[in-house]
């Protein structure tokens, strides 16, 4: 059973135009996030919901709208793409009433800005 | 505020030799750490977590960590290293409380396994 989904799995579009990356878990978790991996493999997080509320927005632009329809999804809609927001991104879960509660990760949507 | 360093940005070993990745954390209370690891083209996997209990922590596919609070360390060992090993491996460090949800990753580690 996968733990948490994402789709697409590969993303290929042009320059303006806008995307939407979808993302699930099914492990009860109450906290999700997204991350974006550049090409030198760093991860930084965008965005963080617990129970639906939007708890973490890093200074990301907003062109990317985070949206959180119940807490086993967490969608991420990037508007007017542009080359720089090529880049892997991953979406993970975790719970949040222990510190000791590690984040899952998806296996991440490689998005290719052309 | 916290962070973490990886101490070299590259390792590479022979097949059968021990594997050490080094990692350095600071923060201003006791953190959880923990160590990812991410094959080609796949997502981040947990390999094993430190939060305040034993010192020398065990994971998954022989690899253990040992936190030194004196040295705000925690380097991640293996005895052999495996042709599957190679990978890159994340240094996480989380803010104590429950709640905190913010995690902050090293550079990586990528590693290479020579047969």
């Amino acid at each position: 059973d996968t733990a948490v989904s994402q789709t697409p799995k590969y993303l290929v579009t042009q320059m303006g135009n806008d995307k939407s990356i979808k993302c699930e878990q099914n492990l009860g978790h109450d906290t999700m996030y997204w991350y974006k991996q550049d090409s030198k493999k760093f991860l930084k997080i965008m965005f963080s919901y617990n129970n639906k509320e939007l708890i973490i927005n890093e200074t990301v632009p907003n062109r990317f709208s985070p949206k959180s329809p119940d807490k086993a999804h967490l969608n991420l809609h990037i508007n007017s793409l542009e080359l720089g927001d090529s880049a892997v991104y991953f979406c993970a879960s975790s719970l949040s009433d222990r510190q000791s509660y590690e984040q899952y990760f998806g296996p991440g949507t490689r998005l290719t800005v052309t | 505020a916290q962070s973490v360093t990886q101490l070299d940005s590259h390792v590479s070993v022979s097949e059968g030799t021990p594997v050490l990745l080094r990692c350095n954390y600071s923060s201003s209370y006791s953190p959880s750490l923990f160590w990812y690891v991410q094959h080609p083209n796949k997502g981040l996997q947990l390999l094993l977590k430190y939060t305040s209990a034993a010192t020398l922590v065990k994971g998954i596919n022989g690899f253990e960590a040992e936190f030194k609070k004196s040295e705000t360390s925690f380097h991640l060992t293996k005895p052999s290293a495996h042709m599957s090993d190679a990978a890159e491996y994340f240094c996480v460090v989380r803010p104590p409380g429950a709640g905190s949800y913010q995690l902050t990753f090293g550079k990586g580690t990528k590693l290479s396994v020579i047969p």
